[in-house]
């Protein structure tokens, strides 16, 4: 079954910082473009980041709000995707789901990414 | 960037009616790289139709999907119970991907 689990949610302060995981498994994890696509309570779906494969050269682009900020990596001997969060603002509050792009046939459930003080 | 507008905002149908849903682009999404997902309350949405008009693996066949340029739709043939659920259409042609605003289909 081909399944994309996200963890590493929680509530962060603002300007604070985290790191979202995805973990895959029942793809050619090696094959895919990985986006992260995020939804804030009651909004609707924003793309925020895409990495490329290793053949591409692990080539990253990001929006607009979170360009400068957030940083996405992988690890494709341990099928994993990362997101990396900095400089959290309380916009950033969103249920955040990793996708297999392009077009995003895969979904994981996502995580609860609260930004408060 | 493209953006997309969804329409209608709301369309509330009944359950064996047919259903139309609308995505405009603001400049033209080259090779029909379209999308359309479904997406139900708690859930992470679900891709329906690529390339504007070929179905995903699973997707049943009243689901179908038209359109190139800047106009695409995405018709529900006879509306079942488990189909009322927000829409949302993507183009993935052009970097920034975006996605319309959605429409919700509700029941009647």
């Amino acid at each position: 079954e081909v399944q994309l689990v996200e963890s590493g949610g929680g509530l962060v302060k603002p300007g604070g910082s985290l790191r979202l995981s995805c973990a895959a498994s029942g793809l050619t994890f090696s094959d895919a473009w990985m986006s992260w696509v995020r939804q804030a309570p009651g909004k609707g779906l924003e793309w925020i980041g895409l990495i490329k494969t290793k053949t591409d050269g692990e080539a990253t682009d990001f929006a607009a709000p979170v360009k400068g900020r957030f940083t996405i990596s992988r690890d494709d001997s341990k099928n994993m995707v990362y997101l990396q969060m900095n400089s959290l603002k309380i916009e950033d509050t969103a249920v955040y789901y990793c996708t297999r792009d392009s077009p995003m046939d895969v979904w994981g459930k996502g995580t609860t990414v609260t930004v408060s003080s | 960037e493209i953006v997309l507008t969804q329409s209608p905002g709301t369309l509330s149908l009944s359950p064996g009616e047919r259903a139309t849903l609308s995505c405009r682009a603001s400049q033209s999404v080259t090779g029909s790289y379209l999308a359309w997902y479904q997406q139900k309350p708690g859930q992470a949405p679900r891709l329906l139709i690529y390339a504007a008009s070929s179905r995903a693996t699973g997707i049943p066949d009243r689901f179908s999907g038209s359109g190139s340029g800047t106009d695409f739709t995405l018709t529900i043939s006879r509306l079942e119970s488990e189909d009322f659920a927000v829409y949302y259409c993507q183009q993935y042609d052009r970097s920034p991907t975006t996605f319309g605003q959605g429409t919700r289909l509700e029941i009647k």
